[in-house]
């Protein structure tokens, strides 16, 4: 069955950089758009960035646009969120998220999540 | 820039039937899909287009989308209902998640 486990959240400080990773299995990786969406503390959720399967196609929101980037390695089976310039108001729990069809990035539902990985900026 | 606008909280007596909206300029023209949430716990996806539940979703989650207005019904409510629940839709591009709403079963 389809398992997304993210890792490499922590503290860091406000203007530092961090680096998420999402390890995919139980599916064809390299065939599905995946998804970052994040929760922060008393709020709701916020879709973050979509990448299509094979890497050449990205989107983000203007709350992130210029600051993250989203990447993945198909031969690892793993997606991957570069943040910079990172504010207090970053801080979330960060889960990627799987397109349900192959081929296709945008406009479909998020099929899959993983647990999430909590980033916390903070000086 | 699109909106999407749900109510903060929805209170539903057990057993009876709770209906949360999702409002957005013309929403009826896109295809809405429904979330819900536990504190702790990923989200888990109850409806996709509009209407069409996952499989593991039972029966009492159903859809309806039309005009202005999406909604998310949850009949004979159940205290492990309790949860928030998110919209989402696409529009130009990007993905958009509504405020989300807590259901709370009384």
């Amino acid at each position: 069955q389809v398992q997304l486990v993210e890792s490499g959240g922590g503290v860091v400080q406000p203007g530092r950089s961090l680096r998420l990773s999402c390890a995919a299995s139980g599916f064809t990786f390299s065939n599905y758009g995946m998804n970052w969406v994040r929760l922060a503390p008393g709020k709701g959720l916020e879709w973050v960035t979509v990448i299509s399967y094979d890497g050449h196609k990205k989107y983000y929101a203007d709350s992130v646009k210029g600051r993250f980037n989203v990447s993945r390695d198909n031969s690892k089976n793993t997606l991957y969120l570069q943040m910079n310039s990172l504010r207090a108001e970053d801080t979330a729990v960060y889960y990627c998220a799987k397109d349900p069809n192959s081929g296709t990035y945008q406009g479909n539902w998020f099929e899959s999540w993983g647990q999430g990985t909590l980033v916390t900026v903070s000086s | 820039s699109y909106g999407l606008t749900q109510p903060l909280s929805v209170s539903v007596a057990l057993g009876q039937t709770a209906r949360i909206t999702c409002g957005g300029n013309s929403i009826g023209s896109k295809k809405v899909h429904w979330y819900q949430q536990k504190p702790g716990q990923a989200p888990v996806l109850v409806i996709y287009r509009d209407t069409n539940r996952p499989s593991g979703i039972p029966e009492r989650f159903s859809g309806s989308n039309s005009g202005n207005t999406a909604t998310l019904t949850i009949s004979r409510a159940q205290a492990g209902d309790e949860a928030d629940y998110y919209c989402q839709v696409w529009d130009s591009g990007t993905a958009l998640f509504g405020g989300g709403t807590t259901l709370t079963v009384v």
